[in-house]
């Protein structure tokens, strides 16, 4: 099983919907959540980050955790040609022992905002 | 606030040649990282450092990588010699420390080529 599964995509979705992205994870130690976007030839931009069950809203994102179903998502809202990225999930465990601190990846969801 | 500097940004060398790579953290980051990532793949890390220690280098293929960050600064990722499969982008990035509450960001990353 890998550690933090992602669906690879492509997830194509309509301009001005709600594209929404999902995450399981593995580890039930995991204590930080992270959503990178990355366009194509470009290096993973941090756009959210979640450490408490429940929602966390900034703009038109959300992410949203549920540690009991080890499961965050990512909802874009109002979504624009621009959001065409992929969207990798990160986790993390807890404190700062060298083998928590270590951010593990998704392989990434490819979205697609058709106009 | 300056990002994370990374040079080259591309390198084509030949199998068995050595290269580097340099990087200059976040301003008042201690926390460094560097990861290799893999077309299709997420980052996945090869080794931490925290100001001048490597606290967690157990993914760093240590036959022919290896890296320094001798004032806690700036830091190097060397290969030596290049194989094939080392063909990707090395990544690298920062924190302003460890635990709940820093996150990682990433600089523009160094496409490498091994022909």
């Amino acid at each position: 099983q890998k550690e933090v599964e992602q669906n690879s995509g492509p997830l194509s979705v309509p301009e001005g919907a709600i594209a929404s992205l999902n995450c399981t994870y593995s580890d039930r130690g995991s204590q930080s959540f992270f959503w990178y976007r990355q366009y194509s030839g470009k290096s993973p931009e941090l756009i959210m980050f979640i450490y408490s069950n429940g929602d966390k809203e900034d703009g038109r994102f959300t992410a949203q955790l549920n540690k009991a179903s080890q499961y965050v998502s990512l909802l874009i809202r109002d979504s624009q040609p621009s959001d065409s990225a992929t969207y990798l999930c990160a986790v993390k465990g807890f404190g700062s022992n060298f083998g928590n601190e270590k951010l593990t990846f998704g392989t990434g969801t490819r979205l697609t905002i058709i106009p | 606030e300056a990002g994370v500097v990374q040079s080259p940004r591309y390198k084509i060398i030949e199998k068995k040649q050595p290269v580097a790579f340099w990087c200059n953290p976040i301003s008042g980051h201690n926390t460094l990282y560097w990861y290799l990532q893999n077309l299709g793949q997420g980052p996945e890390l090869l080794i931490r450092y925290e100001n001048e220690e490597a606290v967690d280098d157990s993914q760093l293929p240590k036959d022919r990588f290896s890296a320094e960050r001798l004032k806690g600064v700036d830091s190097t990722l060397k290969i030596q010699p290049a194989e094939l499969g080392d063909s990707a982008v090395y990544l690298c990035a920062s924190s302003g420390g460890t635990g709940r509450g820093y996150e990682q960001y990433f600089g523009p990353g160094t496409r490498l080529t091994v022909t």
